[in-house]
């Protein structure tokens, strides 16, 4: 089966940086989605990785690595309006998405 | 501004009612995606659209369907509510950028009774 594992919740502190993990067993890989999705409201895109490396945008970036199904999610100088949950999907072989049932991200001031 | 909305936005129904979800976008995306949305699992595919009177099944579409009569709306019917139908429902489209990410609507949160 198809399947994406993230953390449940992880907390840090305000200011930090917080590395949020995605590990994914799919039939076949087309990229990878993180989404970023505030309590109550729907998911807006972050990023997408289709190669190996890393990709910046500020203060969060994303890292793929396709050999070890694995990929990480970094946000950067914490805010407390970074609290929210962040999901990775990875498009399947049939350009399916696949997503993962998300990290809850605690921030203490 | 382009933009996906659902309606209602909040919808109580007892069990065995059909009930209708509305899915309306005005980015003229060929591609539409409903989901539902539980404590502990990711987002779940219940059907998709590549376009006008394209259909296809995703992984939970048992007690569900979908039409697509124009670009716009693919609404979510549910044929006979049932307890295990209580969720967030989110709708999606995908647009042509590089990235081909999808963008949500609001939501709609069902309560069956």
């Amino acid at each position: 089966g198809q399947n994406i594992d993230q953390p449940t919740e992880m907390t840090a502190t305000e200011g930090a940086i917080v590395q949020i993990n995605c590990t994914y067993q799919t039939s076949g890989f087309n990229g990878l989605f993180w989404y970023q999705q505030h309590a109550g409201e729907a998911p807006t895109f972050l990023s997408y990785n289709v190669l190996d490396g890393l990709e910046e945008k500020g203060r969060f970036s994303s890292f793929l690595s396709r050999s070890k199904g694995y990929s990480y999610l970094l946000l950067k100088e914490l805010q407390m309006k970074d609290s929210a949950s962040y999901l990775c999907a990875v498009i399947d072989s049939n350009y399916q998405l696949i997503w993962g049932a998300g990290t809850k991200l605690i921030i203490k001031p | 501004d382009a933009e996906i909305t659902q309606s209602p936005r909040h919808k109580i129904t007892e069990t065995g009612r059909q009930v209708t979800l509305a899915c309306h976008q005005t980015w003229n995306h060929n591609n539409m995606f409903w989901y539902r949305q539980d404590l502990g699992h990711g987002l779940r595919l219940i059907h998709y659209s590549y376009g006008v009177h394209d259909t296809n099944k995703g992984e939970v579409s048992d007690g569900y369907s979908v039409s697509r009569s124009n670009t716009e709306d693919l609404p979510l019917t549910l044929e006979s509510a049932a307890s295990s139908q209580t969720s967030v429902y989110f709708c999606a489209s995908t647009g042509t950028s590089d990235y081909n990410e999808q963008f949500f609507g609001p939501g709609t949160r069902l309560t069956v009774l």
